[in-house]
């Protein structure tokens, strides 16, 4: 079993969908959660970054950890066909993080 | 700003060939990585080097070498290369503090 479990996909969601991103993770050292969003043929870019259990909110994208389930989501609001992208979890507990496989997101219109 | 820069970005190889990808930041960044990525299998470490003039192996490190050659530049060579190193190679610095990755767009290698 990998330390980092992502659903590779693809999901398919109409435009203005809320879309949820999941990862679940076995290492409980991992306290830095973080989701990268990869467009096709483009290097991974960070969106995301929490530490330790809790949510945080960036406009339309909204990161929850919990820690105690070792479980974490990427909630994406009204999502847009420029959403469409694969996401990458990673986590870390030093400075080395793991990633996940990445999840390919398709909003269509 | 330049951020993370790959070169090249493309490259077909022969079995058994050998080659060097080049990767430089200029962001003053003390730790830089080599990463590969292959359909469904995420992104694998290969090399890291978490200051200038030290480097270590990551998951996957067999069939390459690197060298740190200062604190901006941080090389990744595939001496004889083979079909199983065909793959889509990130170079990363890291951002203390935050913890962020920067990467570059990649280079993408087919070794026939």
């Amino acid at each position: 079993q990998k330390e980092v479990e992502q659903d590779p996909g693809p999901l398919s969601v109409p435009e203005g969908a809320i879309v949820s991103l999941n990862c679940t993770y076995s290492n409980s050292a991992f306290q830095y959660f973080m989701w990268y969003r990869q467009y096709s043929r483009k290097g991974p870019e960070l969106l995301m970054y929490t530490y330790s259990s809790g949510n945080k909110e960036d406009g339309r994208f909204t990161a929850q950890v919990d820690k105690s389930s070792k479980y974490i989501s990427l909630f994406i609001r009204d999502s847009q066909p420029s959403d469409s992208a694969t996401y990458l979890c990673a986590m870390r507990g030093s400075y080395i993080p793991t990633f996940g496989r990445g999840t390919s997101l398709i909003v269509h219109p | 700003n330049a951020g993370v820069t790959q070169t090249p970005k493309f490259q077909v190889l022969k079995t058994g060939q050998s080659m060097t990808l080049q990767c430089a930041q200029d962001m003053n960044h003390n730790s830089m990585y080599w990463y590969r990525q292959d359909p469904g299998m995420g992104l694998r470490l290969i090399y890291y080097s978490a200051s200038e003039g030290t480097t270590d192996k990551g998951e996957v490190p067999n069939g390459y070498n690197v060298s740190r050659l200062n604190k901006r530049e941080f090389s990744l060579r595939l001496e004889s290369a083979a079909p199983s190193q065909t793959s889509v190679y990130f170079c990363a610095s890291y951002r203390a503090g935050t913890g962020e990755l920067f990467f570059g767009e990649g280079s993408r290698l087919t070794v026939l």
